[in-house]
């Protein structure tokens, strides 16, 4: 049972490349989630999606895209990176919030 | 707005000391409330509660919450040096989403 899987772990980019955060899970959870972890700022929500063809914004969304076609994958696009979406990004996925989330392992993205 | 707030944002403290971590939140329909550890990776689940006044506990781990008051504490007894980590509160609405705080450093000294 892999849980939530995040490739890659590492990436670096260069300023306006686009590329795809993968993110899969194999518990056959509804709720799915991608959060972006600065310093001194915590988790925040840029994406989320209740079950497969829903997706809504959460606090930091500009600059993401994302789709959910089937209930294990939740792709998070980058149209066009920028140095401000250095970060850490983790995906999470549950049952619903009352049980708590699986989060991913992360992936560490550089934009220079 | 949806707010998390946890307090201090960071102690630093020695083994065998006594730590309570507060989290106080406003939520829009409130469902849940999470403690989060996190060392170097990714958050692990500590605990979910729902109901106020009564206390889960995991080992030297125990969490309480107050939905009158709308807030938490996360008691750590007899801290270890392998507690040193950062302890993040999150509250589940009823879109499903966490909301988190910033979260509470950690650092037991031995």
């Amino acid at each position: 049972n892999a849980g939530v899987t995040q490739t890659p772990k590492f990436q670096v980019l260069k300023t306006g490349q686009s590329m795809t955060l993968q993110c899969a899970q194999d518990m056959n959870h509804e709720y799915m989630s991608w959060y972006r972890q600065d310093p001194g700022m915590g988790l925040r929500l840029i994406h989320y999606s209740v079950g497969a063809g829903i997706t809504d914004q959460g606090e930091v969304p500009n600059g993401y895209n994302v789709s959910r076609s089937t209930t294990e994958d939740f792709p998070l696009r980058l149209l066009s990176a920028a140095p401000s979406q250095t970060s850490v990004y983790f995906c999470a996925s549950g049952r619903t919030v009352n049980y708590g989330y699986t989060f991913g392992s992360g992936t560490r993205l550089t934009v220079v | 707005e949806d707010k998390v707030v946890q307090s201090p944002l960071s102690l630093v403290v020695h083994e065998g000391d006594t730590v309570t971590l507060n989290c106080s939140y406003e939520v829009t329909n409130f469902r849940s409330l999470l403690w989060y550890k996190q060392e170097k990776k990714a958050p692990t689940f500590l605990f979910m509660l729902t109901s106020s006044g009564i206390e889960k506990k995991s080992g030297r781990l125990s969490s309480i919450l107050d939905k009158k008051e709308l807030f938490s504490i996360l008691n750590i007894t007899a801290t270890q040096t392998g507690d040193s980590a950062v302890y993040l509160c999150a509250v589940g609405g009823s879109q499903g989403n966490l909301i988190f705080g910033k979260g509470t450093k950690l650092s037991v000294k031995p």
